[in-house]
């Protein structure tokens, strides 16, 4: 089983470069979450989507947006990529987030550098 | 706010016991979660706890009070492949995680 997974994995852009972050799953979960991790500090969550079709914003969304076309995809993009959005990316997926939560299940991570 | 707090560092000997201590505050309370990450690779989900009381599996236990705002997570038997961060997150009135920091443990032979 692939699990999530996550491509690239690794980017260098330079400072106004735009790029897409894919994140696939394949375990028909609903909902699908985008965050990311820098160093001293906890996840932080970007976007989210509970189902195809829908986003929501996360703890830290500016400058970034989503889309979830497929139930098995969430893309996440950066329009004008800035030195702060350097940090490492991991995609999430879980089956559902209710009373019974189910846990997250990561892709291995995008490194992101922004020069 | 909210907020997840938790050692930065331990250090242990392979073969001992440790415990990793998390407090917490949320908007609402909907379960405790761990997680291992070793470093360079994604986060593994390791306990959930929604009821007060010890979980345990295998070598690794997680512990919950809700009156308290606190867990921990225990591991026993510690071996090198154990070192590693571990991530508390606390589950919100909406059902986010909201994570700490993690704390890395060392283990020393």
């Amino acid at each position: 089983n692939a699990g999530v997974t996550q491509t690239p994995k690794f980017r260098v852009l330079k400072t106004g470069q735009s790029m897409t972050l894919l994140c696939a799953q394949d375990m028909n979960h609903e909902y699908m979450y985008w965050y990311r991790q820098d160093p001293g500090m906890g996840l932080r969550l970007i976007h989210y989507s509970v189902g195809e079709g829908t986003t929501a914003k996360g703890e830290v969304p500016d400058g970034y947006n989503v889309s979830r076309l497929k139930k098995q995809n969430f893309l996440l993009g950066l329009e004008s990529a800035a030195p702060s959005q350097t940090s490492v990316y991991f995609c999430a997926s879980s089956l559902t987030a209710g009373t019974h939560s189910e846990p997250q299940h990561f892709g291995d991570g995008t490194r992101l550098s922004i020069l | 706010g909210q907020n997840i707090d938790q050692p930065t560092e331990m250090t242990a000997t392979e073969g001992a016991i440790v415990q990793i201590n998390c407090t917490y505050q949320t908007s609402g309370f909907n379960g405790l979660f761990w997680y291992q990450q070793h470093a360079g690779e994604a986060p593994t989900f390791l306990s959930y706890n929604v009821l007060d009381g010890l979980e345990e599996k295998g070598r690794f236990s997680s512990f919950l009070s809700r009156s308290k705002g606190y867990s921990y997570l225990l591991l026993k038997e510690l071996q090198m492949k154990d070192s590693a961060s571990y991530l508390c997150a606390g589950l919100d009135s909406n059902y986010q995680l909201i994570w700490g920091a993690g704390t890395k443990l060392i283990i020393k032979p």
